[in-house]
């Protein structure tokens, strides 16, 4: 079963608008860290922001937030006014605590497509 | 501080040569990920170091790839043979500790193998 799953293969907006790009996950770990990582056409990932499974607010980083609905197994990530320089991939990602019987092994999202419209 | 160092940033081989890829993390970063990246998909990983010994390569094709980080610092990824299949970006990625959810990975550049 997938543990991280991104259902918008694309999004479009224009610029100074706000998007949602949506991860939903998958753990019965209740110790979980939740990441968000930007990759841009030449290559490199780019840690965004992080959001831990215990954690009582929601991850902010400048224009980036982190919608993080437990209940839901969803932690959707939210950039406030648009800029060209935000187009790129955006991958969710997820590493479990030890009671998952792994070594917190990071596992990702097959990603979104972001395009910022001038 | 400096980044986690890959190289080379390219490189194009025929299938049934042997390729060989470097990395070195961030000073002080103890575990060390390799990761393949097909295009249009998300990463995945291949084998995973903590120092210099290997904490999970479940994924990594061991009949034909392998990997070492003998003095844990700096670690090569080699594969041999190579086949069409192996086209991807392969990703270097250091984190301070293992032992920890909330630890951020840290990605170099990668390098795009193109296998004719």
């Amino acid at each position: 079963a997938q543990k991280i799953t991104q259902t918008q293969p694309g999004m479009f907006v224009q610029e100074k608008e706000a998007v949602t790009l949506d991860c939903t996950y998958d753990t019965s770990d209740p110790s979980y860290g939740l990441f968000w990582y930007k990759q841009p056409s030449s290559g490199e990932m780019i840690f965004l922001i992080y959001q831990g499974s215990y954690d009582q607010q929601n991850a902010t980083e400048g224009r980036y937030s982190l919608n993080f609905q437990k209940a839901r197994k969803s932690a959707n990530l939210v950039i406030s006014a648009s800029q060209l320089g935000d187009s790129a991939m955006y991958f969710c990602a997820m590493r479990e605590g030890r009671s998952a019987g792994g070594s917190y092994i990071p596992t990702f999202g097959r990603g979104t497509s972001l395009i910022v419209h001038p | 501080e400096a980044g986690v160092a890959q190289s080379p940033r390219y490189k194009i081989i025929e299938k049934r040569q042997s390729v060989a890829f470097w990395c070195n993390p961030i000073s002080g970063h103890a575990t060390l990920y390799w990761y393949q990246q097909i295009l249009g998909q998300g990463p995945k990983l291949l084998i995973q170091f903590q120092n210099n010994g290997v904490v999970d390569d479940s994924q990594l094709p061991k009949d034909r790839f392998s990997a070492e980080r003998l003095k844990g610092v700096d670690s090569t990824l080699k594969i041999q043979p190579a086949k069409l299949e192996d086209s991807a970006v392969y990703l270097c990625a250091s984190s301070f500790g293992l032992s920890s959810y909330n630890s951020p990975l840290h990605f170099g550049n990668g390098t795009r193998l193109t296998v004719t």
